[in-house]
């Protein structure tokens, strides 16, 4: 059974960095092909693809944010980190990770419950 | 970049009606799409991958069709439980992107 979980804080104030991480069971991202994806949403808006990590450490990145993300993995703790620098308060948003199952195949049918994450001072 | 329209943007419907949202690409990503339904609070779900072929779990009522730059997401006799956002992704492409969203409300 796989499952992903979000954590991190709730509320960041602007220009500082978030660092989101996911930790997921029931797969190994040592696994050819496996990947782990970030996604947001603002609240009452649409789904905006972030960043994705590959068994073999490709990266992946959404142009518009690129300068702003970082995306690691750490294997042998089951965790994806995702680090986002410089938070402006139209980063607020739930945030979720999922897993994907190949580079052909990167749709995703396991997702995390999500979190969010609030930009105020 | 790959931009995706979804049309209409919000449809009002009737418990066992046949719904058709529609996903339109800026360029053709073969068949590399896959829809998503959301509920509010909650995770999007899988319902289709590679355009046309149902996630495991997911009702008949659903079905996806279509390749290139025009994809169709179809409910045959809409439920209660189908009122919620769908949204279209592709992975033709980096960066995947998913479209702005269909919400299928009660008429």
């Amino acid at each position: 059974q796989i499952t992903l979980k979000e954590s991190g804080p709730t509320l960041v104030k602007p220009t500082q960095t978030l660092t989101l991480t996911c930790t997921f069971s029931g797969f190994s991202l040592s696994t050819s092909g496996v990947g782990v994806g970030w996604i947001r949403q603002p609240p009452g808006k649409a789904l905006e693809w972030l960043a994705l990590i590959y068994w073999d450490d490709d990266k992946r990145y959404s142009p518009s944010l690129k300068s702003r993300l970082t995306i690691t993995k750490d294997t042998s703790k089951n965790q994806v980190v995702l680090t986002m620098t410089n938070m402006d308060p139209v980063d607020t948003a739930t945030y979720y990770c999922a897993h994907s199952s190949g580079y052909s195949s990167s749709w995703y049918p396991y997702w995390g419950q999500g979190t969010l994450v609030t930009v105020s001072s | 970049v790959i931009w995706m329209t979804q049309s209409p943007s919000l449809l009002s419907a009737s418990t066992g009606d046949r719904v058709t949202i529609s996903c339109r690409m800026s360029q053709g990503i073969s068949s590399y799409l896959a829809w998503y339904q959301q509920k509010p609070g909650k995770a999007p779900e899988l319902l289709i991958y590679a355009a046309s072929t149902l996630q495991s779990g997911v009702p008949s009522r659903f079905s996806g069709s279509g390749s290139g730059t025009d994809f169709t997401l179809t409910i045959s006799c809409l439920q209660s439980e189908d009122f919620a956002t769908y949204y279209c992704q592709q992975y033709y492409s980096f960066p995947f992107t998913f479209g702005p969203g269909t919400k299928v409300d009660i008429k």
